[in-house]
């Protein structure tokens, strides 16, 4: 079955520093990898896929994923973090049943960038 | 262009009723996912609509239904609810034809409370 690990329940950034939120995946064939964020009450909003090709992924409002097979690894990265980068962040992967696909989400890590 | 719209956003409910939660669909997608969003965890998957019929359920009793119409608006219904059902419920939509590859798009959510 597949499966996300988002083995961080909270990451700590000051503003102006680089950031990185952690997920491994465990998938049987091509890992298709999505990253997402959630606001305070808010629905999940895309932010960047993993589908083929570059193993670096760039995405919405500055931030990027690099994709690693070897270590089945799809972390989240910004060079500068921003106080308004605080959110809840969501891994997931594409999971393949019978022909049709839904997405598996890991639990989530709380970004909290610091002024 | 409207995203995913469901309605309603907030609302209460008692043990042993039952609750009908509507979703409408991205314009120009024709599949619709249902998933639950306990308190601190990351979304899990209810079930999938597409031409009107259930292709894909998740792990939840059979108290949880829904439906989808022509116009590709879907309704989850959960009956004889418990305490556990309290959570944000996500709508999500999607075009089949990219359904593997392509992001799910999300509605802000419905956030049940059952007292």
């Amino acid at each position: 079955a597949q499966s996300v690990a988002q083995p961080e329940d909270q990451v700590n950034v000051a503003e102006g520093n680089p950031l990185t939120v952690k997920c491994t995946y465990s998938v049987s064939g091509n890992p298709y990898l999505f990253w997402y964020v959630q606001y305070p009450n808010r629905g999940l909003q895309f932010l960047l896929k993993y589908i083929t090709g570059d193993n670096l992924v760039k995405g919405s409002y500055g931030f990027e994923a690099e994709f690693n097979k070897s270590q089945t690894s799809f972390h989240l990265k910004k060079p500068s973090a921003l106080v308004s980068d605080s959110a809840l962040y969501f891994c997931a992967v594409r999971a393949i049943y019978s022909g049709y696909s839904t997405l598996t989400f890991g639990k989530g890590t709380m970004l909290l960038v610091s002024p | 262009d409207a995203g995913v719209t469901q309605s309603p956003t907030h609302l209460i409910k008692t043990r042993g009723q039952q609750v009908t939660l509507r979703c409408s669909p991205k314009s120009g997608h024709d599949t619709v996912s249902w998933y639950q969003q306990a308190l601190g965890q990351g979304p899990q998957f209810i079930f999938q609509y597409y031409e009107e019929e259930e292709r894909q359920r998740g792990n939840f009793p059979d108290r949880f239904s829904g439906h989808q119409f022509p116009n590709y608006s879907s309704e989850l219904n959960v009956n004889a609810l418990l305490l556990g059902d309290s959570a944000l419920y996500l709508c999500a939509s999607s075009l089949t034809g990219t359904s593997v590859t392509g992001e799910l798009f999300f509605g802000e959510g419905s956030r049940l409370t059952v007292l």
